[in-house]
């Protein structure tokens, strides 16, 4: 059972490049989120969806774009990199159960830096 | 504005001490609270606390949640080097996501 995976695991981009960050899950869940992680700031949400083709803003989503054309994938999307968006980016997802959200499930990661 | 604060930040102790990580919240219709352990890689999952469950506990690790004073803690005892981890408290409202604390960077020195 893969669970979450994310690909690339690391990547260095030049200002003004874009790329797109893979994350799948073969878990069925529901939910998926897109993540960063900056040193000793802990998990700031970019992106959520709740299911297919509904996606939504979450705490930190400027300069970052996704979709959910399946219940699988969620792509993020960064269109013009800037220096401010080097972090490391975690894909994680989750199934609304009995008694509400379950626990959400994480992804090993992509370490990104923008030069 | 929901709001996890973690103390302390950072935590050195020896094998074999118990230690003690905190969380407190401020957040719109309280569902749940989630502790995650991160080492190198992916938070895994740890417990997961609501209103039906405000005690949870495996092998040396335990926590309760507080839901009148607005804080959980998370208890390990007799540590070992493997326990060295930073250890994240997230809380989930009425609006479906997790807000996520800075985290508590523990180091269990041999």
């Amino acid at each position: 059972n893969a669970g979450v995976t994310q690909t690339p695991k690391f990547r260095i981009l030049k200002i003004g490049q874009s790329m797109t960050l893979q994350c799948t899950q073969d878990m069925n869940h529901n939910y998926m989120y897109w993540y960063r992680q900056d040193p000793g700031m802990g998990l700031k949400l970019i992106y959520y969806s709740v299911g297919a083709g509904i996606t939504d803003k979450g705490e930190v989503p400027n300069g970052y774009n996704v979709s959910r054309s399946t219940t699988e994938d969620f792509p993020l999307r960064l269109e013009l990199a800037a220096p401010s968006q080097t972090s490391v980016y975690f894909c994680a997802s989750s199934n609304w159960g009995v008694g509400g959200n379950q626990p959400q499930h994480f992804g090993d990661g992509t370490r990104l830096s923008i030069l | 504005e929901d709001k996890v604060v973690q103390s302390p930040l950072s935590l050195v102790v020896h094998e074999g001490d118990t230690v003690t990580l905190n969380c407190s919240y401020e957040v719109t219709n309280f569902r749940s609270l989630l502790w995650y352990k991160q080492e190198k890689k992916a938070p895994t999952f740890l417990f997961m606390l609501t209103s039906s469950g405000i005690e949870k506990k495996s092998g040396r690790l335990s926590s309760i949640l507080d839901k009148k004073e607005l804080f959980s803690i998370l208890n390990i005892t007799a540590t070992q080097t493997g326990d060295s981890a930073i250890y994240l408290c997230a809380v989930e409202g009425g609006s479906e996501k997790l807000v996520f604390g800075k985290g508590t960077k523990l180091t269990v020195n041999p």
